[in-house]
């Protein structure tokens, strides 16, 4: 499984964007990759994945370079209710997602 | 649709108590998936089922036993509790091949004193 690192905190605020960059450089050929957002008390929540390139949905954009080494989270204009821990997942098949610590993102007005 | 539900929400065991965590999706999902969640950790999967009928190991399987009942149905039994197993629970469940996407359910808050 492909180790993933990411910053442990961000802070912002209100009507920025915000990019959270993952780092994983042994991810293999078949590795999608995945992120989820978690608010306190509740289960994760699936926001966008990809393989290569930028895909974008209504919440995020998801930008991945060619060697596939990094990738990074965008979302454009944060509000408070953005405030949660932000989850990089490097995935090959259904069963193994594998979460590490995340990235808590603060959103101040 | 009420997505993933579980059951209980909160509970307290005393070390050597067992108990039996219930999860339920009305998605007709192929797969689920049972993860436990320590204090600002991430989650660490204990065991999941790729379909009815099959269950498989994850990173932490140890003190913990699943049974998939039916498509809807896939529960997480403690034997014999131990405070390390103090923690969140959380159920999952997935659709199948061609997704990352995985449903969470609220959790269960077990403490084991």
């Amino acid at each position: 499984l492909a180790k993933t690192t990411q910053p442990i905190s961000m802070d912002s605020y209100e009507g920025q964007e915000v990019n959270i960059t993952c780092s994983h450089n042994n991810i293999a050929t078949n590795d999608y990759i995945t992120w989820y957002q978690q608010f306190p008390s509740q289960g994760p929540r699936f926001i966008i994945q990809g393989y290569k390139t930028k895909v974008t949905n209504e919440v995020a954009s998801l930008f991945i370079p060619a060697d596939r080494k990094s990738s990074t989270l965008s979302l454009p204009r944060v509000s408070l209710s953005d405030t949660a821990v932000y989850y990089c997942l490097v995935t090959t098949g259904f069963q193994k997602l594998v979460f590490g610590t995340g990235t808590r993102l603060l959103v101040s007005p | 649709n009420a997505g993933v539900t579980q059951t209980p929400k909160f509970q307290v065991l005393k070390t050597g108590q067992s108990m039996t965590l219930q999860c339920a999706q009305d998605m007709n999902h192929n797969s689920m998936y049972w993860y436990r969640q320590d204090p600002g950790m991430g989650l660490r999967l204990i065991y999941y089922s790729a379909s009815e009928g099959t269950t498989d190991k994850g990173e932490v399987p140890n003190g913990y036993n699943v049974s998939r009942l039916n498509k809807r149905e896939f529960s997480l039994r403690l034997e014999s509790a131990a405070p390390s197993q103090t923690s969140v629970y959380f159920c999952a469940s997935r659709q199948g091949e061609g997704t990352y996407e995985q449903y969470f359910g609220p959790g269960t808050r077990l403490t084991v004193t």
